[in-house]
């Protein structure tokens, strides 16, 4: 049971917009920062999102990330056969003083 | 262009201690601000982070392996390492190292760069 809650699947056509819930509480998401992740299966996960709201370089503004309170939203426009991969948002617990990830959520773009 | 490259045993037996290093290279393990981390994936499930350790060998652990492991960091050989002890089934996963990078705030789980992981099977 992981303490950031994902939706287990979402799905969406080619160039249609979606967006990956994360949703948490005060000790983690209301007061740390969120990072996004893309993981190709059989590949390391890859950042596209830290700080909330920041792409590190080279990531496209296809993708964007927002907070509110005690959730994060990953937002993607302009889907491509190539985003179906799982998406994960991680952050720091200050209760748990632990490093903690969602459950992960698989994009299917049909 | 920097990169990390996990190294480990293999198969580990039940009760035993897991150790993996870490190797960085195209670039200083001690250079600006880094952190440097653990993350591991058992088969089919999502990720879990195990620990980080700061260049200075400030560390941080994942509340539920605490008490079972330790990362430590060798500046002079460009690596950092983890040991994992008692360990058991649960602990088979795919072990990942990672870069924090200077510019995400922390806190968080900000990882840019990745090792391609290293897969450790717990089995008799």
């Amino acid at each position: 049971q992981s303490v950031l809650t994902q939706p287990p699947s979402v799905s969406a056509a080619p160039g249609q917009m979606v967006a990956i819930s994360c949703s948490g509480g005060s000790s983690n998401i209301g007061s740390s920062y969120v990072s996004w992740y893309r993981q190709v299966p059989g590949t390391a996960p890859k950042l596209l999102i830290y700080d909330n709201n920041k792409r590190p370089s080279g990531i496209p503004d296809r993708f964007s990330g927002s907070k509110s309170g005690t959730s994060a939203t990953l937002g993607i426009t302009g889907l491509q056969t190539g985003d179906e991969a799982d998406y994960y948002c991680g952050t720091w617990d200050n209760s748990l003083s632990t490093g903690v990830f969602g459950g992960g959520t698989k994009l299917t773009v049909l | 262009q920097m990169q990390l490259q996990e190294s480990g045993p293999g198969p580990v037996k039940p009760s035993e201690t897991l150790s993996l290093t870490c190797i960085v290279s195209g670039g200083s393990i001690s250079g600006d601000d880094y952190y440097w981390g653990w993350i591991r994936q058992p088969p089919g499930k999502g990720l879990e982070w195990v620990g980080t350790i700061h260049r200075s060998g400030t560390t941080y652990y994942s509340a539920s392996l605490k008490s079972r492991i330790t990362i430590s960091v060798d500046t002079s050989k460009g690596q950092f390492s983890l040991e994992l002890r008692s360990v058991t089934a649960a602990d088979t996963a795919l072990y990942y190292c990672a870069r924090r990078p200077p510019y995400s705030s922390p806190p968080d789980m900000a990882f840019d760069i990745w090792g391609q992981g290293a897969l450790v099977s717990v089995s008799s």
